[in-house]
């Protein structure tokens, strides 16, 4: 068990919908990092989060958007969902607040999203 | 960060070590090699990292060579639960992103 958590651990939703992925990160973490893993491409980094604001982005849609809140938690949304939006979302934290860090991130359980 | 090149599946017998290669010839002074698992469809599994003397730990070894273009994952008695996809990436820390590539299947049999 990494310490993060992931909810919903399964979602079916149709195209054109939105919906919220939520990933809390280990205790005392400062950065949260989402990925999405597609079948075909493999695990793919979307955005970083450190401390409630945007440290940096890869290969995120403009559909997508994410927010980490005060208590560090942290909100995936997709929207406009499309069938190649069918995936798993992992999300990932490190940067322990006042501990050393050895820069290693840890990955929660994910997120099965269904785009029917 | 320096591009790996792994083996896309390899095979072993429970009980024996299994002995995972990575090449990184393009790797820089301050990069380090991260070794990352994913069981079926779970998140990643962080096992070890290093970047340029041998490191232990309670899951695996990882032996980079002195020139470190290449290094070796050694899980020592496999369990048929190691069976996972390995990931070896190479990057500084403190880059944001792991890019994973397409890692080695690991199949560790009865």
């Amino acid at each position: 068990d990494s310490g993060v958590t992931q909810t919903p651990k399964h979602l079916i939703t149709a195209t054109g919908q939105r919906v919220t992925l939520r990933c809390s990160p280990r205790s005392g973490d400062l950065s949260v990092y989402w990925y999405q893993q597609s079948l075909d491409q493999g695990l793919q980094f979307l955005i970083q989060y450190y401390n409630g604001e945007e440290r940096a982005k890869g290969n995120i849609l403009e559909r997508f958007s994410a927010q980490q809140f005060p208590d560090l938690h942290s909100e995936l949304n997709l929207s406009s969902l499309e069938l190649g939006d069918s995936a798993l979302y992992f999300c990932a934290s490190n940067h322990p607040r006042g501990t050393p860090d050895t820069d290693t991130q840890y990955f929660g359980p994910g997120t099965r999203l269904t785009v029917l | 960060d320096a591009k790996t090149t792994q083996p896309p599946s390899m095979d072993c017998a429970e009980g024996r070590a299994a002995n995972l290669p990575c090449n990184h010839s393009t790797i820089s002074g301050n990069e380090y090699v991260y070794w990352y698992r994913q069981i079926h469809s779970q998140g990643p599994q962080y096992i070890i990292h290093g970047l340029k003397n041998n490191e232990t730990n309670e899951m695996a070894s990882l032996i980079i060579t002195e020139d470190r273009k290449s290094s070796t994952l050694i899980l020592p008695h496999a369990t048929l639960r190691d069976t996972a996809v390995y990931y070896c990436i190479v990057r500084v820390r403190g880059n944001n992103d792991m890019r994973f590539g397409a890692g080695t299947r690991l199949t560790v049999k009865p």
